[in-house]
C-alpha cells in the first residue's frame, strides 16, 4: 500500500525565515511520482512540482527548492525568505508512473508566515 | 474556461437527501477526478474516470456514492441519503494523458 506522512500539523515562521516542509513516502513500486500542491485559503489546489522517482536531482525555483532523498523516501520542500503570501496548507502526493492514476495524499502541512 | 470549475461551491442540505455536485473539466482533459477532504484531513481519491474505459470506483465509500461523466466532459457526483459523516469538500481534477491533475476549487457539502 502507498502512504505519505507529513509529520507537521502546523508551522508558524515571521516572515523572511526559510522554512522546510517535510514528506515521507512508502510505497513498493520502482518508479513514482512526488508532487506538491499548495491549497491557500481559496480551497483550490495549485500544483507545484512533479519529481520522477527516476531522477534524484534537487530542484530550484525561485525561492522554492525541494530535496528528493529516495535512500529515505523523503521529498522535502524549502521555502526561502518565506512571504505572507506563502501562507497555505501544503500537500505532499504520491503517484504511479504511468498513465493517468489516483494521487494518494498526505494530510498536509498548515504554513503560517507572521508578518 | 482556463480551470476547472466546480458548482455548487457550497451546499447545505438536511441529512436523508440527495446531492449532486458538478465538475467542468479543462477543455481537452481526458482524465477525470475526484476527492474527498475532511476537516483536518488529507485528500482522499474517490473515482477517476479516463476516456471511455470503465471508470476506477475503488475509493467510492459506500453504494451512496455514485458518478458519471457525460460526453467524456463534465461529470457529476450524486451522492443519496446523506449524512452527516458526508460532511466534507468535494474536489475535481482533471488531466492529460501521464499528466499532472489540476484541481478545482471545490463544492463544500453540509449536511445538517
Amino acid at each position: 500500500a502507498q502512504k505519505v506522512t507529513q509529520a507537521q500539523t502546523e508551522i508558524s515562521v515571521v516572515e523572511k525565515e526559510d522554512v522546510t516542509l517535510d514528506c515521507v513516502y512508502e510505497t513498493r513500486d520502482t518508479t513514482y511520482y512526488l508532487f506538491w500542491y499548495k491549497q491557500p485559503p481559496s480551497g483550490e489546489l495549485v500544483f507545484l512540482i512533479r519529481r520522477n522517482s527516476f531522477d534524484e536531482q534537487n530542484e530550484i525555483s525561485g525561492r522554492y527548492s525541494w530535496n528528493f532523498q529516495k535512500s529515505t523516501s523523503s521529498f522535502n520542500f524549502t521555502i526561502t525568505a518565506s512571504q505572507v503570501v506563502d501562507s497555505a496548507v501544503y500537500f505532499c502526493a504520491l503517484g504511479p508512473n504511468f498513465g493517468n492514476e489516483k494521487l494518494t495524499f498526505g494530510t498536509g502541512t498548515r504554513l503560517t508566515i507572521i508578518p | 474556461g482556463a480551470g476547472v470549475s466546480q458548482s455548487p461551491s457550497n451546499k447545505v442540505t438536511e441529512k436523508g437527501k440527495d446531492v449532486e455536485l458538478r465538475c467542468d473539466p479543462i477543455s481537452g482533459h481526458t482524465a477525470l477526478y475526484w476527492y474527498r477532504q475532511s476537516l483536518g484531513q488529507g485528500l482522499e481519491f474517490l473515482i477517476y474516470f479516463q476516456g471511455n474505459s470503465a471508470p476506477d470506483k475503488s475509493g467510492l465509500p459506500s453504494d451512496r456514492f455514485s458518478a458519471e461523466r457525460t460526453g467524456g466532459s463534465v461529470s457529476t457526483l450524486t451522492i443519496q441519503r446523506t449524512q452527516q459523516e458526508d460532511s466534507a469538500v468535494y474536489l475535481c481534477a482533471s488531466s492529460r494523458p501521464n499528466g499532472i491533475q489540476y484541481f478545482g476549487a471545490g463544492t463544500r457539502l453540509s449536511v445538517l
